[in-house]
């Protein structure tokens, strides 16, 4: 079964500039949650759909960041414009059922360098 | 406490010796405790989710416990490998499903 992948796995852009990660789930999997590393920091919650559907967004940074999933398969997370302090790691991870116990498996990340 | 804490946050061990790290979370509104192992460049591998007070759960060489009513939880790892060499994260989850993690203890084990 293959796992969580994220594209690309690194991308490096300009201050000011639109990048677009993409990240598929594990096949069957209805919840997928997007995290970030900033500045070798924890890796912070940044949002969690159902299905399709915002379940929870409360660790969007600001209105420059844009999560979709349509149709309910991948998802991608678009930032525009970026801006410095946006450089890190950004993982996407996927989970079965809807419930704290859960397992969340990770993807590889993608590491975003703004310059 | 109010956020996930570890400690240390690195160690480097002997090839062959057993070695120990902790992740302090807050105690309140606690479903569960997730370990994970993360090798740079890769995906974070999970190991445990854990929830009841007392649980121990064992994967190998590698096994933790969880004291909930204190907020903590125990990693081990017993004699210690150069491939067991990442970092070692642990996350709590509370009645919404993120995953807040703390800071990570980074391991080296010298061959």
């Amino acid at each position: 079964e293959a796992g969580v992948t994220q594209f690309p796995s690194h991308s490096v852009i300009e201050k000011g500039q639109t990048v677009t990660l993409r990240c598929d789930p594990i096949s069957g999997h209805d919840n997928l949650y997007w995290y970030r590393r900033v500045m070798g920091k924890e890796i912070k919650f940044l949002l969690h759909f159902v299905k399709e559907s915002k379940q929870d967004e409360s660790g969007m940074p600001n209105n420059r960041f844009l999560a979709e999933r349509t149709g309910g398969t991948y998802s991608t997370l678009k930032v525009q414009p970026a801006e410095l302090e946006d450089s890190g790691v950004y993982f996407c991870a996927s989970s079965l059922a809807w419930a704290s116990t859960d397992t969340q498996y990770f993807g590889p990340g993608t590491r975003l360098t703004v310059l | 406490i109010l956020n996930v804490e570890q400690s240390p946050q690195s160690l480097h061990v002997q090839e062959g010796d057993s070695t120990n790290f902790t992740c302090s979370f807050p105690s309140s509104n606690f479903y569960a405790l997730h370990w994970y192992r993360w090798e740079t460049a890769k995906s974070p591998e999970a190991l445990f989710v854990m929830t009841l007070n007392g649980d121990e759960k064992k994967k190998g060489r590698i096994s933790a416990t969880l004291n909930t009513k204190e907020g903590y939880s125990y990693l081990y790892i017993k004699g210690s490998q150069p491939e067991d060499s990442a970092t070692y994260l642990c996350a709590r989850s509370g009645s919404a499903r993120q995953l807040t993690f703390g800071s990570g203890t980074q391991l080296t084990v010298l061959p």
